[in-house]
């Protein structure tokens, strides 16, 4: 079926190394992808977003990739940092779902630990 | 700022109690969404409402009834609920323009509410 999946429910990377946290979907009708931070009882923070007419974008110490011939996205983190440590959501929006507002949908989610 | 706000942090009622959950934004988004998130899962979606008007509802259980009063402001309301129903509930907010920019129409979410049902 349709899905916005991971292929690693956790990451464990020592503090300093760079982190990838992947991402899969399977609606090439989907053209908006977000990543989101949650941590430990809190909502989901905000990190980075990419349009599907883009392969790359960079925040800070953050790069998202999106690979459209294989439905894949990554999230890039550098020099991971223990404030990285929490579960990472990657959310499409498709234009064919839903009424005019485009709903989210969430992937499973990556639990990141980074360890001192 | 993108802060959107939630009251209360932490909610315990009874499935006969009746109560609301608050979620309020100061950025002119016309935009505002309401989802459950269990344990170790994703947020799921519940209602949207686009310029005060409820555009989505995810199939929801009449149960949990929102209310958009303002522009502002997004309540949801509480009544016999049931313990499975004991959840994070996030309020989010976007722009919401209503076109095609949608797509591309970030959310921001609240801290959320801890619901637990007796």
């Amino acid at each position: 079926g349709e899905s916005v999946g991971l292929h690693l429910p956790t990451l464990s990377v020592q503090e300093g190394d760079n982190s990838i946290i992947n991402c899969a979907y399977s609606n090439s009708a989907s053209d908006y992808f977000i990543w989101y931070k949650q941590e430990s009882g809190k909502g989901p923070q905000f990190i980075i977003d990419i349009r599907s007419n883009m392969d790359k974008r960079q925040g800070q110490r953050v790069t998202v990739l999106l690979n459209k011939t294989v439905k894949h996205l990554s999230l890039q983190i550098a020099a991971t940092q223990p404030g990285d440590s929490a579960v990472y959501f990657c959310a499409e929006k498709r234009s064919n779902y839903g009424g005019s507002q485009g709903n989210l949908i969430f992937g499973k989610g990556t639990k990141l630990s980074v360890k001192p | 700022d993108t802060e959107v706000t939630q009251t209360p942090k932490h909610l315990v009622m009874g499935m006969t109690n009746k109560k609301s959950l608050k979620c309020e934004q100061h950025m002119g988004h016309r935009a505002m969404y309401w989802y459950k998130q269990k344990a170790k899962k994703p947020p799921e979606l519940m209602f949207v409402y686009s310029y005060e008007k409820l555009s989505i509802n995810e199939s929801v259980p009449s149960r949990f009834s929102p209310e958009c009063p303002n522009s502002s402001l997004l309540n949801l309301h509480l009544h016999a609920l049931q313990p499975e129903d004991s959840a994070l509930y996030l309020c989010a907010s976007s722009q919401g323009a209503g076109t095609s920019s949608t797509r591309t129409d970030t959310q921001y979410f609240g801290p959320g509410t801890r619901l637990t049902v007796l």
